[in-house]
């Protein structure tokens, strides 16, 4: 089944810790991206990709770190920099040529208290 | 300044109802307006409107893209309560440089009571 993963679905951290978040695609998509989701806030772009070893900040990417080492993975480090970091994170990937729909992982829940 | 706006916030209705909910944009280089359902976890695709498809169906579902008033409408009749969701709409701008991401108003809450 082709698709995105994410892992895990809910995790726990003390506050002052960094935290990696896992996103994983089959769909040979070039592009991935980081949507952060808060309540009443739609989702807001965090980072992107849209080829292996380079990456693009989005709206919101202060406090947050990502790697694109393989086409398949994109993972999210959300560091003790980042004020607030509680939320619902999602990946997503696309083609890199548009218009294109974005297809989602089923996201992450972080908390840090 | 929101580049996306989506209203009502939230709307409550009874199942078989008809809903219109509204989407309005505000960008440089429009490419493409998407709507997606959200039901607790990943948000599933429901129609992508461009310059050269501007209405889409889909069953009970279906959506027009005003390109004049910059706006779009997502419908849905003989409502059920399946359809409860969080409905979004985004917006990819055309930079020039490939995939760079949606900009996503903040969804309508909908609900359909029994």
């Amino acid at each position: 089944d082709g698709g995105i993963t994410q892992s895990p679905k809910y995790l726990f951290r003390k506050e002052g810790q960094n935290v990696t978040l896992s996103c994983e695609q089959n769909l040979n998509h070039d592009a991935m991206y980081w949507y952060r989701q808060d309540p009443g806030q739609g989702l807001r772009l965090i980072y992107y990709s849209q080829i292996v070893n380079d990456f693009q900040k989005g709206d919101i990417a202060e406090g947050y770190s990502v790697s694109r080492e393989k086409k398949e993975s994109f993972p999210l480090t959300v560091t003790s920099a980042q004020k607030n970091p509680t939320a619902f994170y999602l990946c997503a990937s696309s083609i890199v040529a548009g218009p294109y729909e974005q297809y989602f992982g089923p996201g992450t829940r972080l908390t840090v208290t | 300044e929101d580049k996306v706006v989506q209203s009502p916030l939230s709307l409550v209705v009874h199942e078989g109802d008809t809903v219109t909910l509204n989407c309005s944009y505000e960008v440089t280089n429009f490419r493409s307006l998407l709507w997606y359902k959200q039901e607790k976890k990943a948000p599933t695709f429901l129609f992508m409107l461009t310059s050269s498809g501007i209405e889409k169906k889909s069953g009970r579902l279906s959506s027009i893209l005003d390109k004049k008033e910059l706006s779009s409408i997502l419908n849905i009749t003989a409502t059920q309560t399946g359809d409860s969701a969080i409905y979004l709409c985004a917006v990819e701008e055309n930079s020039g440089g490939g995939a760079d991401g949606l900009t996503f108003g903040k969804g309508t809450h909908l609900i359909i009571q029994p």
